[in-house]
């Protein structure tokens, strides 16, 4: 059974870059796609983007300028940085996997990130 | 405002069922990509409900099910338990977006 642990910086000033990272245990990173979706306070999930290790990625076009994705096969884990942040990236962060054509099959614990001067 | 439309609540009693309607579009639904079902408790990581439009993952009831037609989906729980409030989720494909999309959510109450 694939288990995700997330962690990072949970509070940020505006205008700082958010970074994420994701371990992946019980399956290696290749083979499948890793994602990470928000969900902002109250409100529901939100796409940010998604890679896998032959060099695909792809992101939400809302948040493309500022997002980049880096998967470490050595450590199997992959990351999100989201630069310039402002209050309207305070959310709920999830890394999570799937297989191609298919749902998201597993999910990490969240991280809360609140962006806040 | 989200490409999929969910109601934002609905409810019921004990033991009756209910749906819960997830409207696309020619871009996503209607295009024949498949929809899947997410079911998440405040705090937590949603969690897989049904896949590929009626397929249920191993250890879901088969009170849950799945349904798609043209441009769009439906998950219906029969048998309402205390257990079953939560916020349900459906998620697509959209060729604008070229990535996921989800529904606004749906909160579930049991009266």
């Amino acid at each position: 059974q694939v288990q995700l642990q997330q962690w990072g910086a949970g509070l940020l000033k505006p205008s700082e870059t958010l970074s994420l990272t994701c371990a992946v245990y019980g399956e290696p990173l290749s083979g499948y796609y890793w994602t990470w979706i928000r969900q902002p306070p109250g409100k529901g999930l939100e796409w940010i983007g998604e890679m896998n290790d032959s060099g695909s990625s792809k992101y939400n076009p809302s948040l493309k300028s500022r997002v980049t994705m880096l998967l470490d096969t050595s450590k199997n884990q992959f990351s999100l940085n989201l630069s310039s942040v402002t209050a309207a990236d305070t959310a709920l962060y999830f890394c999570a996997k799937f297989e191609y054509g298919g749902p998201i099959d597993s999910w990490g614990q969240g991280t809360l990130v609140t962006v806040s001067s | 405002q989200s490409l999929l439309t969910q109601p934002p609540s609905v409810s019921g009693a004990p033991g009756q069922r209910v749906t819960i309607s997830c409207t696309g579009s020619s871009s996503n639904i209607g295009t024949g990509y498949d929809v899947h079902w997410y079911q998440q408790l405040p705090g937590t990581a949603p969690k897989l409900l049904i896949y590929v439009n009626n397929n249920r993952p191993s250890g879901v009831p088969d009170r849950f099910s799945g349904s798609r037609s043209a441009t769009s989906a439906s998950l219906a729980i029969s048998g309402l338990q205390a257990e079953d409030a939560a916020d349900y989720y459906c998620q697509s494909y959209d060729s604008s977006l070229s990535g996921w999309v989800f529904g606004g959510g749906t909160k579930l109450t049991v009266l």
